[in-house]
C-alpha cells in the first residue's frame, strides 16, 4: 500500500538555526498538510497546500514557517529560526481529494524535531 | 470553530473485554468524523471514517463507531480487546465541502491499555 514518507525521523538542531523537514506524499494525491504534536499534547494543524499554494494556515504557522513543493514529489516544511517551543513531532499528510470528496488524509510516521 | 472532546485520557481494559472510547464534537453542521490510531513511535493510521450514509461504520482491526447526531457523538468500540490494541486513539473532525483542503481538528487522544 502506498504511504507517506518523512525524513529525517529525528532532527536535532540548535536554537536559531534553520531546519527543513521533508515529506514525500502519496503519488496521486493532490492535497498536502503539516501537523505537529508537542509531547503530551494533541495533534495540531499547521498548514494545508494545494495547487502550489497555501490553502489554509493556523495561528501557529507564522512568518518563521514556510512550505514548498520544489518538485513533483517532495513537500517541505521550513522553519527559519527555530525556537525551543518548536520542539515537537511533525507529521506530513496527504489526501487524494478534499474532505467532501470522501478521501481521508494519510499520515507519515513523523519527524521528531528537538531544539537545543 | 470545530472542537473535539475525548473523555478519558487513559482507558484500561482486560483482554477480551469491551473497548469503548468516547468522542463528542461541537459543530452546527455535522462534520466528517474520523478515528486514528497511533502506535508507539509511529504515525497516525486511519481506523475508520464517517462521511455519509449508514451511521454505524466498521473499520480495521475489528473496530467500529456509530455517529449519533442527536448526541453529537462518534464513540469507538470493539467487542473484545486484544493486547495488540494498546495504543493512543485520536478522534478527529473536518468540515464538509469548504472548497479548500479540509484540515483535521483532533481531540486530545485516549491511551488504551490492555491488561491480561
Amino acid at each position: 500500500e502506498p504511504e507517506v514518507t518523512q525524513t529525517p525521523s529525528h532532527q536535532v538542531t540548535q536554537m536559531g538555526q534553520e531546519v527543513i523537514l521533508r515529506c514525500v506524499p502519496i503519488s496521486n494525491h493532490l492535497y498536502f498538510y503539516w501537523y505537529r504534536q508537542i509531547l503530551g499534547q494533541k495533534v495540531e494543524f499547521l498548514v494545508s497546500f494545494y495547487n502550489n499554494e497555501i490553502s489554509e494556515k493556523s495561528e501557529i504557522f507564522d512568518d518563521q514557517f514556510s512550505v514548498e513543493r520544489p518538485d513533483g514529489s517532495n513537500f517541505t516544511l521550513k522553519i527559519r529560526s527555530t525556537k525551543l517551543e518548536d520542539s515537537a513531532m511533525y507529521f506530513c499528510a496527504s489526501s487524494e481529494g478534499q474532505g467532501y470528496s470522501n478521501q481521508p488524509q494519510h499520515f507519515g510516521d513523523g519527524t521528531r524535531l528537538s531544539i537545543l | 470553530a470545530q472542537s473535539v472532546t475525548q473523555l478519558g485520557s487513559h482507558v484500561s481494559v482486560s483482554e477480551g473485554a469491551l473497548v469503548l472510547l468516547r468522542c463528542n464534537y461541537s459543530s452546527s453542521v455535522p462534520p466528517y468524523l474520523f478515528w486514528y490510531v497511533q502506535y508507539p513511535n509511529q504515525g497516525l493510521q486511519l481506523l475508520l471514517k464517517y462521511t455519509t450514509g449508514a451511521t454505524l461504520v466498521k473499520g480495521i482491526n475489528g473496530f467500529e463507531a456509530e455517529f449519533k447526531k442527536s448526541e453529537t457523538s462518534f464513540h469507538l468500540t470493539k467487542p473484545s480487546a486484544h493486547m495488540s490494541d494498546a495504543a493512543e486513539y485520536f478522534c478527529a473532525v473536518s468540515d464538509r465541502g469548504t472548497g479548500t483542503a479540509s484540515k483535521l481538528t483532533f481531540g486530545t487522544g485516549t491511551r488504551l491499555q490492555v491488561t491480561l
